[in-house]
């Protein structure tokens, strides 16, 4: 198994403001993925990011709203850019880890509100 | 693009009985993995169980297993002798074998355990 840490575990943020929400892997990955989760819905990729390189984002999402980082193998950030109340979600940090068929593993999310 | 569908919003069960919840996918790929995971009111994504699409044999993980009919592109998890601890929603998600490893989650099933 991986063991995932990410940094908030929530946070109340004003609109118009950024958040930035960290994610620490207990040991090297390629491929780090961020998915939100709004309210009572399923869980959406934002984007994928690989170290060296720019993150590929989905259809939807677009990197001045949602800038990522990847320092190096263990580390990405992810930024909610100049929030409003839609924004308001549980965002995830994911990782594969081990043989390709393992699944994905999780961090234990951030939730965020904005008001 | 790969979908995946779950009809069920909620589900309830009594506690030790078996449930069953549904889900169908499309896609034109012929090598994929599916997944069920669990996510508790702790927000934690849990994986549940999983399935290679090449393998005929469902899978099975001591209370949990699959039936995975491929042509009818059917993925159902059955939980047997239902704990109060399976209370939790329920996604089921796709992946493909080769290429991009985001994983495509359905909508969720909201499952509750009746003592």
């Amino acid at each position: 198994s991986a063991v995932i840490s990410q940094k908030p575990s929530r946070d109340i943020c004003q609109r118009g403001t950024s958040l930035t929400i960290q994610c620490q892997v207990d040991s090297q990955v390629t491929m780090m993925f961020w998915y939100r989760q709004q309210p009572g819905q399923s869980l959406t990729l934002i984007a994928t990011a690989n170290q060296g390189s720019e993150a590929t984002y989905e259809s939807g999402f677009v990197i001045d709203k949602f800038p990522i980082s990847r320092p190096n193998l263990t580390f990405s950030t992810l930024t909610v850019s100049n929030m409003s109340p839609e924004d308001s979600s549980i965002y995830l940090c994911s990782v594969n880890k081990g043989t390709i068929d393992r699944g994905a593993f999780f961090g234990q999310g951030t939730r965020l509100t904005v008001v | 693009a790969q979908t995946v569908t779950q009809s069920q919003p909620e589900m309830s069960v009594q506690e030790a009985e078996t449930v069953t919840l549904s889900c169908t996918y499309d896609t034109s790929e012929s090598d994929y993995y599916l997944f069920w995971y669990k996510q508790p009111p702790s927000r934690q994504m849990i994986l549940v169980i999983r399935q290679e699409a090449y393998k005929q044999q469902n899978a099975t993980e001591n209370r949990f297993s699959v039936n995975f009919q491929k042509a009818a592109k059917s993925f159902s998890l059955k939980i047997s002798d239902s704990q109060l601890g399976d209370a939790a929603m329920y996604f089921c998600a796709y992946r493909r074998r080769q290429g991009a490893q985001k994983l495509v989650f359905g909508q969720g099933t909201r499952l509750t355990i009746n003592p």
